[in-house]
């Protein structure tokens, strides 16, 4: 199956400091990407929606200053926590969609990233 | 902005059948049940989808009302490794852009 792999897996930062963490899309093309956050104990919520090559669609309430997403490649996604706080820390999920689309391949989930700042 | 209600928890025992289920009173015509289910700190992980008719594929089984105002999941032997919060989405056809909203999931448990 299609698989989409985060790095890094975790991290622990200062606050105050920029974290980057890349999706990348291991042996399939993605036209769209998405970036999810998870609180603890909580469900997954969409922050933004990437597509190659253009600027990404932030979800209400996700400040598109702070999470920079840049979509530079069919394979690769980045999100920058800029500027990190405690309250920003939080399991950060990526899903890749094919470019060419079949019956259950809207979305590959990759293994997300576990960002604490201190 | 997720369309559907499913229990918080739930436990079952090993080996047998897990039947989770999922209303979702206000589906569109053209739209799909999803399911897909998150083991803990690990990203989510596709296990079926369906319109109208049930399916079945390797993982599970979907069962569909015939209003289409619910549905169930079926783990038709369930072991340790099931354990996760299953989630229910309903959304439009494969091919369109839309994005997927998780809902809050129903927790199982699989006891020993």
């Amino acid at each position: 199956g299609a698989v989409v792999s985060q790095h890094p897996s975790w991290v622990i930062c200062k606050s105050g400091t920029s974290v980057k963490i890349e999706c990348r899309s291991l042996d399939f093309q993605a036209t769209t990407m998405f970036w999810y956050r998870q609180f603890p104990k909580q469900s997954l919520m969409l922050m933004a929606t990437s597509n190659e090559g253009s600027k990404a669609t932030y979800e209400q309430g996700v400040e598109k200053d702070k999470f920079l997403i840049n979509h530079a490649s069919l394979t690769l996604s980045t999100l920058t926590v800029t500027s990190a706080h405690p309250e920003d820390s939080s399991f950060y999920i990526c899903s890749a969609r094919m470019r060419q689309r079949r019956v259950g391949t809207e979305a590959f989930f990759g293994q997300g990233t576990r960002l604490t700042v201190v | 902005d997720a369309k559907t209600t499913q229990p918080p928890s739930m436990d079952c025992a090993e080996g047998r059948a897990a039947n989770l289920p999922c209303n979702h009173s206000t589906i569109s015509g053209n739209e799909y049940v999803y399911w897909y289910r998150q083991i803990h700190s690990q990203g989510p992980q596709y296990i079926i989808h369906g319109l109208k008719n049930n399916e079945t594929n390797e993982m599970a089984s979907l069962i569909i009302t015939e209003d289409r105002k619910s549905s169930t999941l079926i783990l038709p032997h369930a072991t340790l490794r099931d354990t996760a919060v299953y989630y229910c989405i309903v959304r439009p056809e494969p091919n369109t852009g839309n994005q997927f909203y998780f809902g809050t999931g129903t927790s199982l448990t699989v006891i020993p």
